[in-house]
């Protein structure tokens, strides 16, 4: 399987501010996706991220709260703008190649104050 | 749309014995079914996976799982837990063709006391 890295492991942030996260892997993927866990909770899907295209997102999110990039096949970035503790949360990138499993990264620890 | 049940949000178990996490999920059409496992401060670790053939699969660590069609359910099962086995375990889902999206279950916290 892919080994995944993802940038910041953790961070604090303020309210009102943004913060963009990477997603890197070590071999070209067909499909990247990004999930919140909040506290306590299940995995939701936020998007699906296209490459060279707009990402694809699931009900309840939307583009201009959570702008997703990928320029290429091994990395994508997720921002989370305009920060409220409501977003305190753990962000994790997946990947996918063919025969519909998944891999996760270690995931991005973030609390806002 | 697929759904998936997690009945045990916690299932306390003694080490050495045995353990069954439950997971029944609802789809109109045939799916992919998942179990994953999350250690404390990590991510999510792939356990196991049916996507086709046989209905019992063998998972790392020594976990298994059976898909049973008729009753919609993938129970996870480990004959003797260790310690070690504490963690949260969510199922998850994938529809053929639905473009790899997956569906998690609520999660069962499995705690392995001495």
């Amino acid at each position: 399987s892919a080994v995944i890295s993802q940038k910041p492991s953790r961070d604090i942030c303020q309210r009102g501010t943004s913060l963009t996260i990477q997603c890197q892997v070590d071999s070209q993927v067909t499909m990247m996706f990004w999930y919140r866990q909040q506290p306590g909770q299940s995995l939701t899907l936020i998007a699906t991220a296209n490459q060279g295209s707009e990402a694809t997102y699931e009900s309840g999110f939307v583009i201009d709260k959570f702008p997703i990039s990928r320029p290429n096949l091994t990395f994508s970035t997720l921002t989370v703008s305009n920060m409220s503790p409501e977003d305190s949360s753990i962000y994790l990138c997946s990947v996918a190649n063919r025969r519909e499993t998944q891999y996760f990264g270690p995931g991005t620890r973030l609390l806002v104050l | 749309a697929q759904s998936v049940t997690q009945l045990d949000s916690q299932v306390p178990v003694f080490e050495e014995a045995p353990v069954e996490l439950r997971c029944n999920y609802s789809s109109s059409v045939s799916v992919y079914l998942f179990w994953y496992v999350q250690y404390p401060n990590q991510g999510l670790q792939l356990l196991l996976k049916y996507l086709s053939g046989s209905t019992l699969v063998k998972g790392i660590n020594g976990f298994e799982a059976e898909f049973n069609k008729s009753q919609t359910s993938f129970h996870l099962r480990k004959p003797s837990v260790h310690i070690s086995d504490t963690a949260e375990y969510f199922c998850a889902v994938s529809e053929m063709g639905g473009g790899n999206k997956l569906t998690f279950g609520t999660g069962t916290q499995l705690k392995v006391e001495l």
